[in-house]
């Protein structure tokens, strides 16, 4: 069993609407990490979180550290989030990051 | 502007033959990692560096090496003895014991 798991591996949406993807681990970690990598193959760091919620214009990332779960909410989604969304795990012990397999999401206009 | 810069985006090569990927950070940050991504796959770390002249293998080094002589410079040699060298390759970095990476663009590698 991977050490971080997605879901959905893929999600399709209409524009406009409201977006969930989750992220569980089964590792103690110092830090999550939320990525966006777009078909070009970059990568952009969304959000870090080690507690509590953060948002970044229509993102929200959340993380519950006790249950080991973390989600990424895109609200009134747009063509253009349409990407590869990452989860990536610090454990504890130093800062080599674990991944995720990662959500591919497409927004149809 | 901070960041890093891997280079080249593409490159093509013919199997047999060693190749050298480039990654260059200006950020002053103390580790550097390699990772592999595959088709449909996580990315998984090939090796890793906290501090110059030293580096760990990570879960996937086997026909790769690496070097770190200056702090800026990691780059990544994909040997002939890797079995299946085609694949998107990541450079990034980070201050060793902070949470908080730099991603470069990548380099897509295709061994014919």
């Amino acid at each position: 069993k991977n050490e971080v798991e997605q879901s959905p591996q893929n999600l399709t949406a209409q524009e406009g609407e409201f977006i969930t993807i989750n992220c569980s681990y089964s590792v103690g970690i110092s830090a999550l990490h939320w990525l966006q990598q777009h078909p070009g193959g970059g990568i952009v760091s969304l959000f870090m979180l080690s507690s509590g919620k953060k948002k970044h214009g229509r993102l929200i990332a959340t993380i519950n550290i006790q249950e080991k779960h973390s989600s990424l909410h895109i609200t009134a989604s747009h063509p253009r989030d349409s990407a590869v969304y990452i989860c990536a795990v610090a454990k504890a012990a130093g800062n080599k990051l674990t991944f995720g397999g990662g959500t591919r999401v497409l927004v149809k206009p | 502007d901070g960041g890093i810069t891997q280079s080249p985006k593409y490159l093509f090569r013919k199997e047999g033959q060693n190749v050298t990927l480039s990654c260059e950070q200006n950020l002053n940050h103390d580790a550097m990692y390699w990772y592999r991504q595959d088709p449909g796959q996580g990315l998984r770390l090939i090796y890793y560096s906290q501090i110059v002249n030293d580096f760990q293998k990570g879960d996937i080094a086997e026909g790769y090496s690496v070097s770190r002589e200056k702090k800026e410079s990691f780059p990544l040699t994909v040997t002939s003895a890797q079995k299946n060298p085609t694949a998107f390759y990541l450079c990034a970095s980070s201050l060793t014991g902070i949470p908080g990476y730099t991603f470069g663009s990548g380099t897509r590698l295709t061994v014919v």
